[in-house]
């Protein structure tokens, strides 16, 4: 079956401009979570959903983060007034059911951001 | 806190040889271990996982892992390595205990090389 998607596979924008990154997780999935992945390290942990609402942001880097899932399903990461910084591959990963820690969680390809 | 350490940035194997690439934890419970692999330009695709139960671990394309409590430790392995397994290699645990148990807490990666 499908795997997690995500769009767009790469996203150039220039430092204070606005940026979404779209994810869509495996059909049926219930949890949803975000992860930024800087070069030469591993993923570390943004937000985590179960269903529509967002159960843990505490890794939120900052109030210029913010996602959504309006419907439980599609989840949109937004960033406002981006920085060099924000420049980054952030990726997507779902699981089954709410979130139970034993799940596995599956990632998509992720999306390539370039602050310039 | 929970925390991930892969000692190594690299190994390099020869072509039919055994692998070894080590990871030790650190979580405040009982742990649940991941490994994950992640080619070029790719999303992080799940090998095995340690839940409970019998320390050695069995997942995809061959690879093994062992839980060994007293040292922390959740080395991954394989009997005989192929060119193919070439990649980044990722470590990663969650807290069972429900400290911070929505997240992935991933090393910083071991880039294996094998050699033909």
């Amino acid at each position: 079956g499908a795997g997690v998607s995500q769009t767009p596979s790469n996203k150039v924008t220039e430092k204070g401009k606005y940026v979404e990154l779209r994810c869509d997780p495996i059909s049926g999935h219930t949890a949803l979570y975000w992860y930024r992945q800087s070069l030469g390290q591993g993923p570390e942990f943004l937000i985590y959903f179960q269903g529509t609402g967002a159960a843990d942001d505490s890794g939120l880097p900052n109030d210029r983060f913010f996602a959504v899932r309006p419907e439980g399903s599609v989840s949109t990461l937004k960033i406002q007034r981006t920085e060099r910084g924000d420049s980054a591959v952030y990726l997507c990963a779902s699981s089954p059911l709410s979130g139970y820690p034993q799940e596995t969680q599956y990632f998509g390809p992720g999306t390539r951001l370039l602050v310039l | 806190a929970q925390s991930v350490a892969q000692p190594e940035d690299q190994v390099n194997v020869a072509e039919g040889n055994p692998l070894t690439v080590k990871c030790t934890y650190s979580v405040s419970g009982n742990p649940y271990l991941f490994w994950y692999v992640q080619y070029p330009n790719r999303g992080l695709q799940f090998l095995l996982k340690y839940i409970t139960g019998d320390n050695l671990v069995k997942g995809s394309y061959g690879f093994e892992a062992e839980f060994n409590k007293s040292q922390t430790s959740f080395h991954l392995k394989k009997p005989s390595a192929l060119v193919s397994d070439s990649a980044l290699y990722f470590c990663a645990v969650r807290d069972a205990s429900g400290a911070g148990s929505y997240q992935l807490t991933f090393g910083k990666g071991t880039k294996l090389s094998v050699i033909p």
